[in-house]
Formats: C-alpha cells, sequence, structure tokens
C-alpha cells in the first residue's frame, strides 16, 4: 500500500509464515544498506546490513537481498514469530555524505 | 554507558518556549547524530558530529535548532520558541569512528501545545 501522512504501509502476516518487506530506494550511488526494526517507544535496532557489491546476505531467521538494477532492497523474515512485530525501515548511505537515509518504514504485524 | 541514554523521555512544552533535549552517546563512540521523526514516518536527519571536527548542520530545519556537543561526548539539541510542527520523536544515535551501524536512543518524545 501507499504511505501517505500518518499511515504506513503495514504487513499482516499469520505466526510461522514467512515475511518479505520491500523498499525502494533513491540514490543509485549508495554503497552501502541497512535495515533496522523499531518496536514501540524504542529507538531502531540494527537488524542487517549489505554491501552494494553483493547481492544477498544472511543472518539468523533473516536474509536482505539487493538489487542494484531496479534500485530495490527487500528483508526476509524467516517463520515469524509474535516478536517481530515492529516497524522495519531500511536506510542507505549514498557515497560522500555523512548520515543515513532512511525509508519511510513498513509496519509487521504477526497474528497468531 | 552499555547505551545511548536520552533525555527527558518526554517533554510537553507550550508553544513558543525553548526546549533543550540530551543525548549522552556510548563511551568511545566518536559520531553522534540527531534525527527526527514525526508520527508514522521514517527518520529525518538533523545533525551529525564527528570527533572535533565541524558539524553537519545540513538537516536543521529552521535557524531555531541548535545543537552542541560537548567534550566529545554529551550533546543537547536545543529548539528555541517552539512550535506545534516542532512536535516529534526526536532520536539520538552514536556510532564508532563514524561507521554506519549506528545504536539508538529510545528518543524523546516532543510535545508543543
Amino acid at each position: 500500500g501507499e504511505s501517505v501522512g500518518l499511515h504506513l504501509p503495514t504487513l499482516s502476516v499469520q505466526e510461522g509464515d514467512n515475511s518479505i518487506i520491500n523498499c525502494a530506494y533513491s540514490n543509485s550511488a549508495s554503497d552501502y544498506f541497512i535495515w533496522y526494526k523499531q518496536e514501540s517507544g524504542k529507538g531502531p535496532q540494527f537488524i542487517i546490513d549489505i554491501r552494494s557489491n553483493m547481492d544477498k546476505r544472511q543472518g539468523q531467521r533473516v536474509t536482505v537481498l539487493l538489487n542494484k538494477t531496479v534500485k530495490h532492497l527487500s528483508l526476509q523474515i524467516a517463520a515469524t514469530q509474535p516478536g517481530d512485530s515492529a516497524v522495519y525501515f531500511c536506510a542507505e548511505a549514498p557515497g560522500g555524505y555523512n548520515k543515513l537515509i532512511f525509508g519511510a518504514g513498513t509496519r509487521l504485524a504477526v497474528h497468531p | 554507558g552499555a547505551g545511548v541514554s536520552q533525555s527527558p523521555s518526554n517533554k510537553v512544552t507550550e508553544k513558543g518556549k525553548d526546549v533543550e533535549l540530551r543525548c549522552d552517546p556510548i563511551s568511545g563512540h566518536t559520531a553522534l547524530y540527531w534525527y527526527r521523526q514525526s508520527l508514522g514516518q521514517g527518520l529525518e536527519f538533523l545533525i551529525y558530529f564527528q570527533g572535533n571536527s565541524a558539524p553537519d548542520k545540513s538537516g536543521l530545519p529552521s535557524d531555531r535548532f541548535s545543537a552542541e556537543r560537548t567534550g566529545g561526548s554529551v550533546s543537547t539539541l536545543t529548539i528555541q520558541r517552539t512550535q506545534q510542527e516542532d512536535s516529534a520523536v526526536y532520536l539520538c544515535a552514536s556510532s564508532l569512528t563514524g561507521g554506519w551501524v549506528y545504536t539508538f536512543g529510545s528518543g524523546t518524545r516532543l510535545t508543543v501545545v
């Protein structure tokens, strides 16, 4: 769905299913990408990162895929658990800049 | 400390008043960032400090906003003459020598009434 004003796109999944959260980034010169998870009332927490010379990286239950051709990043969560419910942000590091640029975020809701 | 500490956690202020938000980064982290997160939105960059270098202030939305970092550690973000549109969660993060993996604090929720 579209992110307009106060409304984050929401992905609803059943516990145990796999989740895929997508992100389109803006700068073709970005050379580093990160996924953060933000639970209610907390600051974002690092999940996984990937450099632009890679197209896939795996962590524990999470996989990040990078498609530089279409400037697309995805986060896959295997066997989604209720504790995975949060807002997920992708962030890019444009070369030559001092800061990460964050996407708008996707809310993941896990239902039992 | 073990993590990034921000205070206060919540602040309600009247329109036109000045506010100061504090950030204690992780000990040894030379890079410190301030971001703003409006309700249901992504993170908007405000300012970046790295060691003794001049800060990158390119994200500050107006001259009512300023920040300083004393002794390469604690940082204070000051908003003068607050407006209702300043209401947001202000997040501080630090990283080791400007690395891209940030550790965020829990933020200060600012409400201007």
